[in-house]
């Protein structure tokens, strides 16, 4: 079975400060994509970074890095240098072989000026 | 770039009238897909479309239709709406078979059910 597992339901980061949310997942597919996701109180879904399974890197776009350990099943997304603006939900995804796409419950990220 | 379009953005309904929403999206994308997102319950998928002709449920199908109606769109239908079925609705669409192709969503329509 499919799963992602996202154990942080609100989290606070002081501004220009890192912050890490975290994600883990299941799945028995051997390739698979980890995928993060912003939504704003305006409530639009803003595609953040992608990783994928077989990757030797971990991903970065920006202030955003993904902290992959494939052994621990986790894809922690990173955040650097806050900015209010980061202020929204962020959601952990993953695509195995199959078409759907898994989605965790979330992250309130909440940035503190 | 247009992207996923959704229509409408807003609807009030009252329990038991029936109405469809839109999707259409202009990537040239195989998959598309409905989700329905409640407070407090991330994103719970609905249907899906992976290829033109093809439709499937997802985790929450019951109470509603969709219609693959060509590559493009992609159409949910409320038969006879509920208030259970209060809810924001994203369309999105992805490549096919390919693990590193994000989705794309559409900016939501926000369905109250009275």
């Amino acid at each position: 079975a499919q799963k992602i597992t996202q154990t942080q339901p609100g989290m606070f980061v002081q501004e220009k400060e890192a912050v890490t949310l975290d994600c883990t997942y299941d799945t028995s597919d051997p390739s698979y994509g980890l995928f993060w996701y912003k939504q704003p109180s305006s409530g639009e879904m803003i595609f953040l970074i992608y990783q994928g399974s077989y990757d030797q890197q971990n991903a970065t776009e920006g202030r955003y890095s993904l902290n992959f350990q494939k052994a621990r099943k986790s894809a922690n997304l990173v955040i650097s240098a806050s900015q209010l603006g980061d202020s929204a939900m962020y959601f952990c995804a993953m695509k195995g072989t199959g078409n759907q796409f898994y989605f965790g419950t979330g992250t309130s990220l909440t940035v503190i000026p | 770039n247009a992207g996923v379009t959704q229509t409408p953005k807003f609807q009030v309904l009252k329990t038991g009238q029936s109405m469809t929403l839109q999707c259409a999206q202009d990537m040239n994308h195989n998959s598309m897909y409905w989700y329905r997102q409640d407070p407090g319950m991330g994103l719970r998928l609905i249907y899906y479309s992976a290829s033109e002709g093809t439709t499937d449920k997802g985790e929450v199908p019951n109470g509603y239709n969709v219609s693959r109606l060509n590559k493009r769109e992609f159409s949910l239908r409320l038969e006879s709406a509920a208030p259970s079925q209060t809810s924001v609705y994203f369309c999105a669409s992805s490549g096919t078979g390919v693990t590193n192709q994000p989705q794309h969503f559409g900016d939501g329509t926000r369905l109250s059910i009275l």
